[in-house]
């Protein structure tokens, strides 16, 4: 079975700029989450989804930030106007509820905002 | 505060011995998952636990949901056990099944 995919692996940018995160989770998973993990801390959750909708999305910087899910399988995650503060690792994870919501995590994308 | 109070931060252990990591939550939390990140940068999933304990290889972990608390032994520590460990905990309360992690422990092996 595959695993979460993300890309890319690596964005560099400089502020201002704008990038967008891809993520294809777990075959049959219908709840999906992003993260943002900046450097030495751990993961903090930014928004999630079940199938298309959005369940919680009270962590995500609205006004530069912006996630979607439109048929409830693959999300893209985009940062408007970056600022260096945004410089960390944005993670996706997948779960699917037969029994346990237990995650698992993609590879992650690692950006760096000059 | 923090709801995952995660210790030690930083651990350094020889091969061949073990020791434990621990987790207080300041919520009543629903489960709880121990990951590896290893030096990529991946989280590997180590264990999910909703109660009692779980062994794997050179790990157990359990969890006490009343007295708020998870704990991660290694015991037989090998090079490749080296990176950050996270725990993370789904609080009780509604549809939320959302993961708050604590601030990890680096664990160093060394020779």
């Amino acid at each position: 079975e595959a695993g979460v995919t993300q890309s890319p692996r690596y964005a560099v940018l400089q502020e201002g700029q704008a990038v967008s995160f891809w993520c294809d989770p777990i075959s049959g998973h219908d709840t999906l989450y992003w993260y943002q993990q900046p450097r030495d801390q751990g993961p903090q959750l930014l928004v999630y989804f079940r199938d298309e909708a959005v369940i919680d999305n009270s962590q995500l910087p609205s006004d530069r930030f912006s996630a979607v899910r439109p048929k409830g399988t693959n999300s893209t995650l985009k940062i408007q106007s970056a600022k260096q503060g945004d410089t960390a690792t944005y993670l996706c994870a997948s779960s699917f509820p037969g029994g346990s919501y237990e995650q698992y995590f993609g590879p992650g994308t690692r950006l760096t905002v000059l | 505060g923090d709801q995952v109070e995660q210790s030690p931060s930083a651990l350094s252990l020889h091969e061949g011995t073990g020791s434990a990591l621990r987790c207080n939550f300041t919520t009543t939390m629903r489960a709880v998952q121990w990951f590896q990140q290893n030096s990529r940068g991946s989280l590997i999933n180590l264990f999910y636990l909703a109660s009692g304990t779980k062994e794997n290889g050179r790990l157990k972990s359990t969890f006490n949901s009343k007295e708020s608390y998870s704990t991660l032994h290694i015991r037989d520590a090998q090079l490749e056990d080296s990176g950050t460990y996270f725990c993370a905990a789904e609080a009780i309360g509604g549809s939320n099944y959302k993961l708050t992690f604590g601030k990890g422990t680096l664990l160093t092996v060394t020779p």
